[in-house]
């Protein structure tokens, strides 16, 4: 049973461009959250998809935004990357909304450099 | 203003003893806390999950506790080894603070 993938493993961009990320979810779960860590400190929320919405945000500007597909693997989109977007871009999943406990799984993550 | 604190030094422990994890909050009503563990370059593993209602949990040698009126966890792993070294990780999940994970505390274990 395949846990979570992530894709690509590590990206370098350069200010002003765009990037999309990539997340497959554990087989079974149907929420895909998306988080940032930069280095030194824990994981901020991004947002979370479930049934293809986004259904909570945490305080991240609109140039971050994402997607989910029908059969729940889910996109980062970050536009305009700046210099303080270089992180490790995790992505989890859960059964249900995270956040009634649901326990989440996490895969890899991406590492973004912006150069 | 909203607050998780966790130890923000390195913790450095004798193998075989007993390490200590302190997550403090303020400004929260979690629902639920959980802890887990991090290692470089790799995404968090879960580890165990404490509700508002519970005073304590326990798994093999891992040991949380959740003082709501103290707005404190501590983690505790018995009988430390080397291969526990890593980072923890602190999470609190409530309905109006959505997912909020502590900076961590990086714990090494030595022979």
């Amino acid at each position: 049973d395949a846990g979570v993938t992530q894709s690509p493993t590590h990206l370098i961009k350069t200010r002003g461009q765009q990037v999309t990320l990539r997340c497959s979810p554990k087989s079974g779960h149907d929420t895909v959250s998306w988080y940032q860590q930069a280095l030194g400190q824990g994981p901020q929320f991004i947002f979370q998809y479930y049934e293809e919405e986004e259904r909570q945000r945490g305080n991240f500007p609109d140039r971050f935004s994402g997607h989910q597909f029908p059969n729940y693997s889910s996109e980062l989109n970050v536009n305009a990357l700046l210099l303080g977007d270089s992180a490790l871009y995790l992505c989890a999943s859960s059964r249900g909304l995270a956040g009634g406990g649901e326990t989440q799984y996490f895969g890899p993550g991406t590492r973004l450099l912006v150069l | 203003s909203q607050k998780i604190e966790q130890n923000s030094e390195a913790l450095n422990i004798q193998e075989g003893k007993t390490a200590t994890l302190t997550c403090n909050y303020t400004n929260y009503s979690p629902a639920y806390l959980q802890w887990y563990r991090q290692d470089p370059g790799r995404g968090p593993v879960f580890l165990l999950l404490i509700r508002e209602n519970e005073k304590e949990k326990r798994k093999e040698r891992l040991k949380v506790t959740f003082d709501t009126t103290l707005k404190q966890s501590l983690f505790h792993i018995t009988a430390s080894q080397p291969a526990d070294s890593a980072t923890y990780l602190c999470a609190l999940y409530s309905s109006a603070s959505k997912i909020i994970f502590g900076s961590g505390t990086r714990l090494s274990i030595r022979p």
